[in-house]
């Protein structure tokens, strides 16, 4: 059975760091793409970016290119994204999902991560 | 980047009514690489339809997706109240970057 595993909730400063991860199994975690999408409160799903965990190939949006790093840990079958300095505007449910069974569609999802970012 | 334009925003209808949700692409979506999902409050997104028109496992077929190029549509046939939720159009034949659309609200009249 494939599973997500999200890391929990955080609240954080404006400024912190932060990486959250995402644990599969299930499956061949290195040969099939895994990304992230951003929820944030009351909105719709905005698509971040993907990674192939095999070559650590990675596509972002420019909408979040330079913000965010997507990453992996291929031995411990763990995706991540994570930021060096948060806004406030960061505040969202983080969802990540796996392009398994469907090529290049996101056909499992994990549970998600609240990330709050308040002074 | 492809936009991906839904409408209604939000569709107001009974059980037992027929739901058709639009999804405009800005440019053609090659080989209809075009998804859907759905989504209830506090709850990831689920997919329900992908390649425009093939319904993913376990999916019921009063389901259904159909268009090509830049309109497509999602057709629930008989609504029952477990698909009261916000459906979600989704690009994946450019991944550079794939995009959503904003949402449609299928609420309870």
């Amino acid at each position: 059975e494939v599973q997500l595993v999200q890391s929990g909730a955080e609240v954080k400063k404006p400024g912190e760091s932060l990486k959250i991860s995402c644990k599969a199994s299930g499956y061949r975690f290195a040969r099939y793409w895994i990304g992230w999408v951003r929820q944030m409160p009351g909105k719709g799903l905005e698509w971040m970016g993907i990674i192939f965990p095999d070559d650590s190939d990675t596509i972002y949006s420019p909408s979040f290119e330079g913000h965010v790093t997507i990453s992996v840990d291929k031995s411990i079958s763990t995706a991540y994204v994570q930021w060096s300095s948060l806004k406030a505007s960061d505040t969202a449910i983080y969802y990540c999902a796996g392009m398994i069974d469907t090529a290049m569609v996101f056909d499992y999802w994990g549970p998600g991560t609240l990330v709050t970012v308040s002074s | 980047e492809l936009v991906l334009t839904q409408s209604p925003g939000t569709l107001s209808l009974s059980p037992g009514e027929r739901a058709t949700l639009s999804c405009r692409a800005s440019q053609s979506v090659s080989d209809n690489y075009l998804a859907w999902y759905q989504q209830k409050p506090g709850q990831a997104p689920r997919l329900l339809i992908y390649g425009a028109s093939s319904r993913s496992t376990g999916i019921p077929d009063r389901f259904s997706g159909s268009g090509s190029g830049t309109d497509f549509t999602l057709t629930i046939s008989r609504l029952e109240p477990e698909d009261f939720a916000v459906y979600y159009c989704h690009q994946y034949a450019n991944l550079s970057p794939g995009t959503f659309g904003q949402g449609t609200k299928v609420e309870i009249k």
